[in-house]
């Protein structure tokens, strides 16, 4: 069993549309989550880190943690033609620099 | 804004040859890290390194792969015989400063590694 899911897509939508990425997890004992951006052959940006259950916003981008559920999304609102990357999901067990477990990335296309 | 950067951008080697990859992390970082993305598939964890040891790695990191930071600012990771399946992009990492969580883990544009 994957201990991190995320559906590869691709998502196509709309330019201004409202944008839900979506993993699920196996393992409970994940405690921090993390939502990254990667553009094609280029290195993960971190966009939001949470560590508790609920939402947490940042401009366009909500994080949201459902830790009874294992369910983790990032809403984005007003989505641009810039939006378009691989958006990956990451979470981790403990707050002492330890291994990131990456889902495998939706990628997302947003059309003018 | 401070950022990792790796060099070299691309390195074309052939199958049983040494290859080093290097890393300059973000200053004052303490938590440096390698993973990998093999073309098309997920980025995979190799090594996280801490008070100049190893301090976590995966089933991925075995006796072919060693790290090392040399001096205040580098960090390399060193792969001994390579063979064709560690072509790959190649990611360095670090985290970990006064006031931020160890987590926010920041990276490199990363090494496209090619063995031939």
């Amino acid at each position: 069993q994957k201990e991190v899911e995320q559906d590869p897509g691709p998502l196509s939508v709309p330019e201004g549309a409202i944008v839900s990425l979506n993993c699920t997890y196996s393992n409970s004992a994940f405690q921090y989550f993390m939502w990254y951006r990667q553009y094609s052959r280029k290195g993960p940006e971190l966009l939001m880190y949470t560590y508790s259950s609920g939402n947490k916003e940042d401009g366009r981008f909500t994080a949201q943690v459902d830790k009874s559920s294992k369910y983790i999304s990032l809403f984005i609102r007003d989505s641009q033609p810039s939006d378009s990357a691989t958006y990956l999901c990451a979470m981790t067990l403990s707050n002492s620099g330890y291994a990131l477990n990456f889902g495998k990335g939706t990628s997302l296309l947003v059309t003018p | 804004e401070p950022e990792v950067t790796q060099t070299p951008s691309h390195q074309v080697t052939q199958m049983g040859q040494e290859v080093i990859l290097r890393c300059v992390p973000i200053s004052n970082h303490l938590y440096f890290y390698w993973y990998r993305q093999i073309l098309g598939q997920k980025v995979e964890f190799l090594v996280s390194f801490y008070n100049n040891e190893i301090s976590e790695k995966s089933e991925i990191f075995d006796d072919q792969f060693s790290v090392e930071r040399p001096d205040g600012s580098n960090f390399t990771l060193k792969i001994r015989s390579t063979k064709l399946e560690d072509s790959a992009m190649y990611f360095c990492a670090s985290s970990g400063q006064e006031r931020q969580t160890y987590n926010e883990q920041f990276f490199g544009p990363g090494t496209r590694l090619t063995v031939l």
